[in-house]
């Protein structure tokens, strides 16, 4: 799997928007790009993913350039139930495949 | 959606006895499920792939004597702690897609502490 590499931490404040970039130099053609949360004592969940240009859903944009070795997860207007570590996976998206995770994005919010 | 469900949530055992942790696909089927140890701040560590039917491939690192994997069925499988010990303090989480969809993203239990004391 492509070797991501994300900011160890960021803060931010309520209301604001958040962008998390994750760099995959080495993503191969079939890789889609994940991002998953995960709150303390909790296992991971899904948040959002792609494969290029941006996807939108209810909680979160991904926005991947053409040449896809980067993308930029976007929180809108975070509260502070959004404080959680997010971390960006690269990979095939098989189901016998494991997910392999790296250091991920500790993100802080304040009010 | 497809959850997967993780039991129990916290243990506490006494070194040198055994906890199991049960990993269920509530509504879909999982041939393969995947099982992750994580310790405090760190990220999530794959320790094994669990088959359906077969043996379990363990990461490098990872005694299969000492975690062992039993996937009996399509929507089970366990994870033993055996002989724990104190070091074995950790956060146990698995993981599982379902086979039935494309491109499905991964979903994962609830997590199991587990405390050797």
């Amino acid at each position: 799997l492509a070797k991501t590499t994300q900011p160890i931490s960021m803060d931010s404040y309520e209301g604001q928007e958040v962008n998390i970039t994750c760099s995959h130099n080495n993503i191969a053609t079939n890789d889609y790009i994940t991002w998953y949360q995960q709150f303390p004592s909790q296992g991971p969940r899904f948040i959002i993913q792609g494969y290029k240009t941006k996807v939108t859903n209810e909680v979160a944009s991904l926005f991947i350039p053409a040449d896809r070795k980067s993308s930029t997860l976007s929180l809108p207007r975070v509260s502070l139930s959004d404080t959680a570590v997010y971390y960006c996976l690269v990979g095939a998206n098989q189901a016998g495949t494991a997910l392999i995770f790296g250091k991920g994005t500790t993100l802080s919010v304040s009010s | 959606g497809a959850v997967v469900s993780q039991h129990p949530s916290r243990v506490i055992c006494k070194s040198g006895t055994s906890v199991k942790i049960e990993c269920r696909s509530l509504d879909f089927q999982a041939t393969t499920m995947f099982w992750y140890r994580q310790f405090p701040k760190q990220s999530l560590m794959l320790m094994a792939t669990s088959n359906e039917g077969s043996k379990a491939t363990y990461e490098q690192g990872v005694e299969k004597d000492k975690f062992l994997i039993n996937h009996a069925s399509l929507t089970l499988s366990t994870l033993t702690v055996t002989s724990a010990h104190p070091e074995d303090s950790s956060f146990y989480i698995c993981s599982a897609r379902d086979y039935g969809q494309l491109n499905t993203e991964a979903f994962f239990g609830q997590g199991t502490r587990l405390t050797v004391v």
